[in-house]
């Protein structure tokens, strides 16, 4: 199975600060990562798919980038209701992966 | 709107037996990729099975290889998870989840609330 490892694990941040989680996977994946924001008590939402493709609604401070085994999730400018749990995960073959995910909050 | 309704979870004996369902609505069902994925409590995502829109193809992580089973009924636009021979390391919440395809690729854009599984005696 492909390993998925996100860093860091958890940081603090403030409001209006640029932020970035990184996710590396153990082989290539190409492009076919996504990223998911959960909040407490609430299913996972995907933000990004395709490393890079924003989803509908998602607001354009958030952006991925990266192809192949190395990748990133970039709030430019965080707000309130961003404090969250963020999750990659590999759906270029089975089984499916996701990151252990990487805790965002108040500092 | 796109709405996934789990339903089925429950407390269960280790060595039991749950089936799962997930009642669809909002978009057209049999179009459509669907997943199933656990989360333990306080811990992270992990990936149970997949199903393609036809039914034809299905895909389960090792964990669950052998012991669980998905389907899912096209004309009644709901998704199943049978789940024999319980662990008690199958507890978590289990969500529905549905597929958003491009070439093949499916990532899961929205997903149910969750339905809770508890394997213990």
């Amino acid at each position: 199975a492909i390993r998925m490892t996100q860093s860091p694990s958890s940081f603090s941040a403030s409001t209006g600060d640029r932020v970035t989680i990184t996710c590396r996977a153990s082989q290539d994946i190409s492009s076919y990562l996504a990223w998911y924001q959960q909040k407490p008590g609430k299913a996972p939402k995907l933000l990004i798919s395709a490393a890079s493709t924003l989803q509908d609604g998602v607001p354009s401070r958030f952006s991925g980038s990266g192809s192949g085994t190395d990748f990133t999730l970039i709030i430019s400018c965080l707000q309130s209701e961003d404090f969250a749990v963020y999750f990659c995960q590999q759906y270029y073959n089975y089984p499916w992966t996701f990151g252990q995910g990487t805790t965002v909050e108040v500092k | 709107e796109v709405q996934l309704l789990e339903s089925g979870g429950g407390l269960v004996q280790p060595g039991g037996s749950l089936r799962l369902s997930c009642a669809a609505s909002g978009f057209t069902f049999s179009g459509y990729a669907m997943s199933w994925v656990r989360q333990a409590p306080g811990k992270g995502l992990e990936w149970v099975s997949t199903i393609r829109d036809s039914g034809a193809q299905t895909y389960y992580a090792e964990s669950v290889e052998g012991r669980f089973t998905i389907s899912r009924d096209n004309s009644e636009n709901t998704l199943y998870l049978q789940m024999n021979s319980l662990r008690a390391e199958d507890t978590a919440l289990y969500y529905c989840a549905k597929g958003r395809c491009v070439s093949g690729y499916c990532p899961n854009d929205y997903w149910g609330q969750g339905t809770l599984v508890t394997v213990s005696s």
